[in-house]
């Protein structure tokens, strides 16, 4: 069955440093989210794309974050300069259409600390 | 706005028994559905059941069901005959759509483990 991937499964950065989380939702899915939780904390959606730009985005999506599909299989969130509140799971996660009948798909999650 | 709230964070079950989990939510839509989604440990969330809001029936997947009272905006989730695989965290949530564009709004989660 098909499933969204997601690497690195851990990445460890330092406060002020740029990182890149990287997803590979399923192929013909053509919508594309993030979302995050910190430890203890919900899921909260950060962000979602479609048709190659971005649909809507939560007031935690601020200038730092961005997101890309630079290759029509990858789809990338961007974090310019970590701040140590960023350390998060950060889940992506991909459907065929939007709606209720659409399922999200989600990865694995990638678990970013900040130092 | 939206929000849904799990007032159980963690909860435990005899295996083969039935356990049911909470949710509640708020909402000024009249048509809407509502998701469980299963987070095995180190594993993705995957869809364990959904209820459209019009739907008066509970929806059933196998051993999985749902206690449905759109009124009270209680959405909780009933698991028969528990198994060992069964254990997870469990998240309730909430869909918005605006303009074609879905977003998940989930509560904080329940962590379910079965005794063996």
């Amino acid at each position: 069955e098909p499933e969204v991937t997601q690497t690195p499964s851990h990445q460890v950065t330092q406060m002020g440093q740029e990182v890149i989380l990287r997803c590979v939702p399923i192929s013909n899915h053509l919508y594309f989210y993030w979302y995050r939780q910190i430890l203890g904390q919900k899921v909260e959606f950060l962000v979602s794309f479609y048709n190659n730009e971005i649909s809507e985005k939560s007031e935690i999506f601020d200038d730092q974050f961005s997101v890309e599909r630079p290759d029509g299989s990858n789809f990338t969130l961007k974090i310019r300069s970590t701040k140590l509140e960023d350390s998060a799971m950060y889940f992506c996660a991909s459907s065929e259409g939007s709606g209720g009948p659409y399922e999200q798909y989600f990865g694995p999650g990638t678990r970013l600390t900040v130092t | 706005a939206q929000t849904v709230t799990q007032s159980q964070p963690e909860m435990s079950v005899q295996e083969a028994e039935t356990v049911t989990l909470s949710c509640t939510y708020d909402t000024s839509e009249s048509d809407y559905y509502l998701f469980w989604y299963k987070q095995p440990p180190s594993r993705q969330m995957i869809l364990v059941i959904r209820q459209e809001a019009y739907k008066q029936q509970n929806a059933t997947e196998n051993r999985f069901s749902v206690n449905f009272q759109k009124a009270a905006k209680s959405f909780s989730l009933k698991i028969s005959d528990s198994q060992l695989g069964d254990a997870a965290m469990y998240f309730c949530a909430y869909p918005l759509y605006r303009a074609g564009n879905e977003k998940l709004t989930f509560g904080t989660g329940t962590r379910l483990t079965i005794i063996p």
